[in-house]
């Protein structure tokens, strides 16, 4: 089936540091690729995406490529604040009928001041 | 533009009883999809719906159920709870093909004691 894997964490940072976090997937069809992030007590928001090959998401300095060769979204950012201390989820899912978000476990991102 | 609403927040239920969740999603979003999120499973999809169709559904008995009404708002069920469904409960809303990324609310937290 469909499915992400995510790094595992949790993951610790110094502000202005450089954060990569990898992703990579399993999919059947054509997927397209998001990044969620989750911060404490809070739903999950929309990162960033990306639909198609050779496509890079980014938003508030984070950026994905999607790679179709690799099977990869990795997630970059670089040079993290204390603000940006979250969970981070990889997902895909396969339009136009999935109609479903897959995730990945999540990386728990801790940014230190 | 007002964001997924989900209500109620918290929820505390008893081994045995049901619950009933509501999710209304972003004005002209007319799909909806739920997910549990366990700190052991992660984030797992529930169903989706959209027209009030489910077009969707992820491995769950069948004691979690929804549906959808004509004005797009959701609801989903749990009947017979057990100690394990206590998690994370949310609630997604998207345009028809999910491209676009899929919009999630804060979440109903579940503690069945």
């Amino acid at each position: 089936g469909d499915s992400v894997t995510q790094m595992e964490g949790p993951v610790t940072l110094s502000e202005e540091a450089f954060l990569t976090i990898n992703c990579t997937y399993t999919a059947t069809g054509y997927p397209s690729l998001f990044w969620y992030v989750q911060y404490p007590g809070e739903g999950l928001q929309l990162l960033l995406k990306a639909t198609k090959a050779d496509d890079k998401g980014s938003n508030k300095g984070f950026e994905a490529t999607y790679r179709k060769e690799t099977t990869s979204f990795h997630l970059e950012k670089g040079s993290v604040q204390v603000s940006d201390s979250a969970v981070y989820f990889c997902a895909l899912s396969i339009p136009p009928n999935d109609y479903k978000l897959s995730f990945g476990a999540g990386t728990t991102v801790t940014v230190r001041a | 533009k007002a964001g997924v609403t989900q209500t109620p927040r918290y929820l505390i239920k008893t081994r045995g009883q049901q619950v009933t969740l509501s999710c209304s999603p972003i004005s002209g979003h007319r799909s909806v999809s739920w997910y549990q999120q366990t700190p052991g499973q992660g984030l797992q999809f529930l169903f989706e719906y959209f027209s009030e169709t489910q077009r969707n559904k992820g491995n769950f008995p069948g004691r979690f159920s929804g549906r959808q009404f004509s004005n797009s708002r959701s609801e989903m069920n749990v009947s017979t709870l057990e100690l394990g469904d206590s998690a994370l409960y949310l609630c997604a809303s998207s345009t028809p093909g999910g491209d676009y990324g899929y919009t999630f609310g804060s979440g109903t937290r579940l503690t069945v004691v």
